[in-house]
Parts: structure tokens; sequence; C-alpha cells
């Protein structure tokens, strides 16, 4: 089955490190591009963080830029994401998403998404 | 940065209806524009790429139309699970995937 599952969503305190996981199944994950994207309680969409097939090219929110690191293991079919520096705004629905094939510009859509894993920072 | 603004933010309609919402570009971003449905609880589902092009497998009711600032995705005749919270994403600023602040339609 063609599927994301995130995983590693807590209860932390401010300040404090979280590292999330999400385990790709049914597709070649090499092949594409993936990122992180977020949803507080109640609000919009927020992307969060970008990684590249091979990793050659990372890119961050303003708002994560410095505390936050993507990381993917293609041998494992697995994309990460550490947080660092926690902070109250960072509490959120955490989705990993899978860059489409199709679109004919450089940016492509999203055409697969995880189920997300809550992260809560509060003390 | 570009700035992607949604109108209405909620939308109250009935089956059959038919409903347009829009997006506003703060700059020309050509036609990379996706449209994705969002139902409580569930992950977003792509609908529409490149402004107008259907995903595979979304029902022909849903079009999407636009190119430069504006931008609208129609729902040709609202079907009850229909009812849900849409949002676009520019897709033409690398690598500032921006998101619109939603839509919710509601019955």
């Amino acid at each position: 089955e063609v599927q994301l599952v995130e995983s590693g969503g807590d209860l932390v305190q401010p300040g404090r490190s979280l590292r999330l996981s999400c385990a790709a199944t049914g597709f070649t994950f090499d092949d594409y591009a993936m990122h992180w994207v977020r949803q507080s309680p109640g609000k919009g969409l927020d992307w969060v963080s970008y990684i590249s097939w091979n990793s050659g090219s990372i890119a961050y929110a303003d708002s994560v830029k410095g505390r936050f690191t993507i990381s993917r293991d293609n041998a494992k079919n697995s994309l990460h994401l550490q947080m660092n520096s926690l902070r109250p705004e960072d509490t959120a629905l955490y989705f990993c998403a899978k860059e489409s094939p199709n679109g004919s510009g450089y940016y492509k859509p999203f055409d697969l998404w995880g189920q997300g894993t809550l992260v809560t920072v509060s003390s | 940065d570009i700035q992607l603004t949604q109108s209405p933010s909620f939308l109250s309609a009935s089956v059959g209806d038919r409903v347009t919402i829009t997006c506003r570009a703060s700059q020309a971003i050509s036609s990379y524009l996706a449209w994705y449905q969002q139902k409580p609880g569930k992950a977003p589902k792509l609908l529409i790429y490149d402004a107008s092009t259907l995903e595979s497998g979304v029902p022909s009711r849903f079009s999407g139309s636009g190119s430069g600032t504006e931008f609208t995705l129609t729902i040709g005749s609202l079907q009850p699970e229909d009812f849900a919270t849409y949002y676009c994403q520019q897709l033409n600023s690398y690598p500032q995937y921006i998101f619109g602040q939603g839509t919710k339609l509601e019955i």
C-alpha cells in the first residue's frame, strides 16, 4: 500500500527537543523530494521544510530555520525532522508529504500525505 | 514573499449548488497553483495542480482556472462529501510552498 506514516509526536516542555519520523511504503522513496507541513489546532497549513531526493537541497521556513533539521535515509525509506529549542508556537499536527511527479513547473504539488503526528509544546 | 489570500473564508451552500472559491496571489505566479481538500481529522488531498489540471481520481465536478494573480476553484454540483476546507498553494517561488488561509465550505 502506498502510504506515509508519521511518528514521534509528544508533549514536550519549551526549549526541549523532539525527533519526528515518517515511514514510506509502496513507492520508490528515493525518487521523490519530501516535505514537512504543520497545522496548528484549528488553523491552516504551514509549510515547514523540504529535502530533495538525494538530500542535496534542503530548505526551511523562516519560523523554524536554525532550530529544525530535516534529513532522510533512503536505505530505510524514512524521513526525519529534528526539532530543537521548541516553542509553544510549534504546537501542531505535523504531516510529511511527498512531491508529485506531475506539474509543469519546477516546483511540484504534494500528492501523498501521512495522517500526521501531534507535537504539543507546553510547560 | 508571495502571499495568498482566499475568499471567502467561510461559505455556506447546499447539495447541488455550484460554488466558486477564489485565491489571489500578491504577485504573479503564472499557473503554478494547486488546490487541496481537507476533511476534519484527515490529511489534505490534492485536487488540482497547474491551476487547472485535475489530479487523477478527482471527480470532474471539480475544476480550476486562472493564471497570474487570480485563480478559482469551482465545484459544479456539490455532493455531501465535498463539505470540507479547501486550500490553495503556490508553486512558483522556491522553496516557499505557501498555502492560502483556507476556505471552509459548510452546509
